[in-house]
């Protein structure tokens, strides 16, 4: 059973620059989950996939964008990077939602300069 | 804001019982309580979960109280390689959300 994998491991932009970040479900997994963890702080839930469609959001700007694929792996899109937006991104994978049990990748982390 | 409340740090010597213990006195009937642990540069890794009743499982055990307000995950003989931040979350239908967490120091 292959687990949840991330890509790029890091990363580095500019201000104002676009990236867009990578990750394989683990298999059987349908929803797909984006986390912004900054510097010693919790996770902070971005929103989450199911089948293909947005099922919930948290408090992100619409420049924070995602797609899921019909194989279940997704991109999170960021616009517009601000200085803040330097986090650990992580993604989630689970059966059906993040009332699940949420299998985690190991993140990328972005610094935006 | 996160909804649950954990002390933000804690120590526990090797071989000894670690108890950690989280508020939720805003959880709902039906959500569920989920602990994750997170270990330094990794992604956090689910330990357990309950809704009513105690849980156990080969990382920990899960203490609910009766009017499910608070919790208590027992890490029941910790090792140096369970030093990580734990948290304890409450998740909605289309939600989650994740507090500070309890840095946990296992010391030799």
């Amino acid at each position: 059973e292959t687990g949840v994998t991330q890509s790029p491991t890091h990363l580095i932009k500019t201000r104002g620059q676009q990236v867009t970040l990578r990750c394989s479900s683990q298999s059987g997994h349908n929803t797909v989950s984006w986390y912004q963890q900054a510097l010693g702080q919790g996770p902070q839930f971005i929103f989450q996939y199911y089948r293909e469609e947005e099922n919930g959001r948290g408090n992100f700007p619409p420049r924070f964008s995602g797609l899921q694929f019909p194989n279940y792996s997704s991109e999170l899109n960021v616009n517009a990077l601000e200085l803040d937006d330097s986090a650990l991104y992580l993604c989630a994978s689970s059966i059906t939602g993040v009332r699940e049990t949420q299998y985690f990748g190991p993140g990328t982390r972005l610094l935006v300069l | 804001d996160a909804k649950t409340t954990q002390p933000p740090s804690m120590d526990c010597a090797e071989g000894r019982a670690a108890n950690l213990p989280c508020n939720h006195s805003t959880i709902s009937g039906n959500e569920y309580v989920y602990w994750y642990r997170q270990i330094h540069s990794q992604g956090p890794q689910y330990i357990i979960h309950g809704l009513k009743n105690n849980e156990t499982n080969e990382m920990a055990s899960l203490i609910i109280t009766e009017d499910r307000k608070s919790s208590t995950l027992i890490l029941p003989h910790a090792t140096l390689r369970d030093t990580a931040v734990y948290y304890c979350i409450e998740t909605s239908y289309d939600k989650v959300i994740f507090g500070p967490g309890t840095s946990l120091s296992v010391i030799p």
